[in-house]
């Protein structure tokens, strides 16, 4: 079945310093690979998608790119802000199904 | 534009009781989907409702039932609550439905919390 397997959080960070947020999965077929984001109190947001290998989804200073080789989609920002401050989540989406599988959520908390 | 909105926001029940949460999607949407979130855990999918008919069911109990309504509007219902019904229950909606389900848009939740 698919899965997806986040790194544990929370991951604490100071203003400006750089992100990485690792995300590796197992899925039957060829899943397209989703990060959301769930600030406060807030429901989850689409932050950026990559659909086929090699593929890289950006958006907000944020990317990620789909390695089919490592089955990895880990997510970057050069120089995070107060304001990133979040749960950030990876999701996948196989083989025609339209339901996707999340992984558990990384959160991330950015000091200034 | 108004985004998806749930309602209530907030609600304490007691092990037995019966909740309804509802969910208006985005104007034009016309397929709904209900997620649970437990504490530190991603969202399961519960179904999918699009053009008032069930499309899709995630591994739940028949406890747990939904409908939709002529207006795409949507009501999650479970019975007889258990402890581990505690949760945030997610409503997102889509344009479309199966492989064509598009981009899912969610509300903030129904916080519900068991006792």
């Amino acid at each position: 079945g698919n899965s997806v397997t986040q790194m544990e959080g929370p991951v604490t960070l100071s203003e400006e310093a750089f992100l990485t947020i690792n995300c590796t999965y197992t899925a039957t077929g060829y899943p397209s690979l989703f990060w959301y984001v769930q600030y406060p109190g807030e429901g989850l947001q689409l932050l950026l998608k990559a659909t086929k290998a090699d593929d890289k989804g950006s958006n907000k200073g944020f990317e990620a790119t789909y390695r089919k080789e490592t089955t990895s989609f880990h997510l970057e920002k050069g120089s995070v802000q107060v304001s990133d401050s979040a749960v950030y989540f990876c999701a996948l989406r196989s083989g025609g199904s339209y339901i996707p599988t999340f992984g558990r959520g990384t959160s991330l908390i950015v000091h200034p | 534009d108004a985004g998806v909105t749930q309602s209530p926001t907030h609600l304490i029940k007691t092990r037995g009781q019966h909740v309804t949460l509802r969910c208006s999607p985005i104007s034009g949407h016309k397929s709904v989907s209900w997620y649970q979130q437990v504490l530190g855990q991603g969202p399961q999918f519960i179904f999918q409702y699009y053009e008032k008919e069930e499309r899709g069911r995630g591994n739940f109990p028949d406890r747990f039932s939904a409908r939709q309504f002529p207006n795409y509007s949507s009501e999650l219902n479970v019975n007889a609550l258990l402890l581990g019904d505690s949760a945030l229950y997610l409503c997102a909606s889509s344009t479309g439905t199966g492989a064509n389900t598009g981009e899912l848009f969610f509300g903030e939740g129904s916080r519900l919390t068991v006792l």
